[in-house]
C-alpha cells in the first residue's frame, strides 16, 4: 500500500465550477501535510500547508481529518490558471523528508 | 528568491555509462534531496543530504550514488546507467529549520538508450 495515495483523475472541470480532491495517509505518525502545486514540464512548489483546523487561502481550502487519516483540498471559483497537478505531501514526526502523493491532474475548461 | 539549478533539462545515455546530475542551490539550504517521477508513481526519494558529506538513503537508492562535497551542491550518479533509469530527476533543498517547503529544480530528463 503506498503511504499516500490520491485520485489520480483528471478531473475536467469548467471555469467557475467547484472541484475537490482527496488523499489518505497510512502513517499515523504523520505530523505535517501539505499540497503542492505542479504545472505541467515544471517542478512542484508548495501550495499550502493544511493544519488540523482547516485553512483557508484565497479560494483554496484544505482540510485535515486525522481520524480518518484523510487530507483534503477544495477549489471554489476554478480559474483557467488553476489547471495543474496537485500532488499531496506528508511529513512524518521530526523527518527532513517529505512523502509525495503520486498527483491529481486538473483541467479547468473554457 | 531561492535559485535551485540542474545541469542539464535533457540527458540522453547509453547503457552502461556513468552518469552525473548536478545540482545546486544559492540560499545556504541544510538538506538537499534527490528524486525521480515517473507517470503513476509520483516522486519518490532516492537520496538526501542534510549536510556536507552526509547522506542517507530514501525510499529507492538502488542503482544511485550521492555526493556532497560542498553545502550548496549535490551530485546524483548512476555508475552503470540502465534503461529501466530513464525518467525525470528533480532537486530539492530546504532549510533545516523549515523543511517544510521544498524549493525545487527545473529537472533532468534522463533518456538511457
Amino acid at each position: 500500500r503506498k503511504e499516500v495515495e490520491q485520485d489520480p483523475g483528471p478531473f475536467n472541470v469548467p471555469e467557475g465550477a467547484t472541484v475537490a480532491f482527496n488523499c489518505t495517509y497510512s502513517n499515523s505518525a504523520s505530523q505535517s501535510f501539505f499540497w503542492y502545486r505542479q504545472d505541467c514540464r515544471k517542478e512542484p512548489k508548495l501550495l499550502m500547508s493544511v493544519y488540523s483546523s482547516g485553512n483557508e487561502d484565497g479560494r483554496f481550502t484544505a482540510q485535515l481529518n486525522r481520524a480518518s487519516q484523510y487530507i483534503s483540498l477544495l477549489i471554489r471559483d476554478s480559474k483557467l490558471s488553476d489547471s495543474a497537478t496537485y500532488l499531496c505531501v506528508v511529513r512524518s514526526g521530526s523527518a527532513r523528508q517529505l512523502t509525495f502523493g503520486s498527483g491529481t491532474q486538473l483541467t479547468v475548461l473554457p | 528568491d531561492v535559485k535551485v539549478t540542474q545541469s542539464s533539462r535533457y540527458l540522453v545515455k547509453r547503457t552502461g555509462e556513468k552518469v552525473f546530475l548536478e545540482c545546486v542551490q544559492d540560499m545556504d539550504h541544510e538538506n538537499m534531496f534527490w528524486y525521480r517521477q515517473d507517470p503513476g508513481l509520483g516522486l519518490r526519494l532516492i537520496y538526501f543530504s542534510y549536510d556536507v558529506k552526509m547522506k542517507e538513503k530514501g525510499d529507492i537508492p538502488e542503482g544511485y550514488s550521492v555526493s556532497r562535497e560542498k553545502k550548496e551542491r549535490f551530485s546524483l550518479i548512476l555508475e552503470s546507467a540502465s534503461t529501466n533509469q530513464t525518467s525525470m530527476y528533480l532537486c530539492a533543498s530546504t532549510l533545516e529549520w523549515l523543511p517544510d517547503t521544498q524549493y525545487f529544480g527545473p529537472g533532468t530528463r534522463l533518456t538511457v538508450l
